[in-house]
């Protein structure tokens, strides 16, 4: 158990509607990153950050964005969720060059 | 660019057989490959890890694999499985780089386990 929690970790909304989702660890590690999983692609990185303050994209960013105040927490925000954004959503840490997932946070978009 | 191919998308097996889950990978670097695994509706769970020390790696629940440099490939055995080992494995791949280490993920394979 790395620690690593995510909220929240069902969340049904509609097209249009903003959507924040939570990650927060507990052992303060520099990186952490968010990815999607989807049939057949295994998991696909969104955005990463190695920092406070400090992110950058991944492979599929567009529709995205994140924010890192606190060493601890990592947000990732749909500014206007589509259909195509349901997803389950992880979040990473990087502990000696070995990525350690949450749970994971199952997003539908009507 | 590095990238990942697991070879089978499903796997099936009776309880007591051998398994073996391949893949293969592409990298500029000397990569560092990992397997993990996902329990229905859970997280990723890591298997085991290679970093270029020993060849054959062990990883938890009697899961074993062997880096493979000239076939390029990362294939994970186990020798007799088990009703608990169905789930879904992935293969990955790392690119260690100035903003940590970048994972690039296979598609999966899923493992069912016959009684």
């Amino acid at each position: 158990d790395a620690g690593i929690t995510q909220s929240p970790r069902h969340k049904v909304t509609e097209t249009g509607t903003p959507v924040t989702l939570r990650c927060h660890q507990t052992e303060n590690h520099r990186y952490m990153y968010w990815y999607r999983q989807d049939p057949g692609h295994g998991l696909r990185l969104i955005h990463y950050s190695y920092g406070v303050k400090d992110t950058d994209k991944g492979e599929v960013s567009d529709g995205y964005s994140v924010s890192r105040s606190k060493t601890e927490d990592f947000l990732l925000t749909l500014e206007s969720a589509t259909s195509s954004q349901t997803s389950v959503y992880f979040c990473a840490i990087s502990i000696r060059d070995t990525q350690y997932f949450g749970p994971g946070t199952r997003l539908t978009v009507l | 660019a590095q990238s990942v191919t697991q070879l089978d998308s499903h796997v099936s097996v009776s309880e007591g057989t051998p398994v073996l889950l391949r893949c293969n990978y592409s990298s500029s670097y000397s990569p560092s490959l990992f397997w993990y695994v996902q329990h229905p509706n859970k997280g990723l769970q890591l298997l085991l890890k290679y970093t270029s020390a020993a060849t054959l790696v062990k990883g938890i629940n009697g899961f074993e694999a062997e880096f493979k440099k000239s076939e390029t490939s990362f294939h994970l055995t186990k020798p007799s499985a088990h009703m608990s080992d169905a789930a879904e494995y992935f293969c990955v791949v790392s690119d260690d780089t100035n903003a940590g280490n970048m994972l690039t993920f296979g598609g999966g394979t899923r493992l069912m386990v016959k009684p």
